[in-house]
């Protein structure tokens, strides 16, 4: 069956510092690739989406990788903020633009 | 905040009970998705409605139902509620277009005793 896992459940970085989070999907081959952000009691953001044939994604402090050989995404904030800390969630793609399943997330916090 | 409300935003059921929850989709979106979200994990797909048409469902039973209206919005019926039906379930809109962004709602939580 499908699985998707995402790294770690807590991330703890410094303001300032880059926070690098990891998706790894299996038993699947998304055409694409969302990032959302979820905070306590709210529902997902969506943050940024990447295509199969792209491989990189970037918009402002983001940055997303997609590498369909490793089955991996990679997702960047760049100069993390207190205010980035949330619950991260990959959501991979069928070729309907249907995202099954998402990964459970990782929660980022940001200490000043 | 997007433009995507749901009602109602907690509800507590006996199990065996019928629930219905809404949803408003965003102005201009014709698709609408639900998903539940169980505590601690990923949302999982539902059903998708496309023009009051179901246009995809993911692996819940035939228990979980749902209906489009000609205005975009949208419910979700559970029938026979099971324990494990307790979650935060979610709407999202978006446009037709593979890949476009979705705007979710803030969830109802249905908690099933």
């Amino acid at each position: 069956s499908q699985k998707i896992e995402q790294n770690s459940e807590a991330l703890n970085i410094q303001e300032g510092k880059t926070a690098t989070l990891t998706c790894n999907y299996t038993n699947y081959s998304p055409a694409y690739l969302q990032w959302y952000r979820q905070d306590p009691g709210r529902g997902p953001v969506f943050l940024l989406l990447i295509r199969e044939n792209e491989k990189e994604k970037r918009k402002e402090r983001l940055k997303v990788t997609f590498d369909t050989t490793l089955k991996q995404s990679l997702f960047h904030i760049t100069a993390s903020q207190p205010a980035d800390s949330a619950t991260y969630l990959c959501a991979p793609l069928n070729q309907a633009g249907t995202a099954l399943i998402f990964g459970k997330g990782t929660t980022l916090s940001v200490s000043s | 905040e997007t433009g995507v409300t749901q009602s109602p935003t907690h509800l507590i059921k006996t199990r065996g009970q019928q629930v219905t929850l809404r949803c408003s989709s965003q102005s201009g979106h014709n698709t609408v998705s639900w998903y539940q979200q169980a505590l601690g994990q990923g949302p999982q797909f539902i059903f998708q409605y496309y023009r009051e048409e179901e246009n995809g469902r993911g692996n819940f039973p035939p228990r979980f139902s749902g209906l489009q209206f000609p205005n975009y919005s949208s419910e979700l019926n559970v029938n026979a509620l099971e324990l494990d039906d307790s979650a935060l379930y979610l709407c999202a809109s978006s446009s037709r277009d593979i890949g476009s962004e979705q705007y979710f709602g803030p969830g109802t939580r249905l908690t099933v005793t």
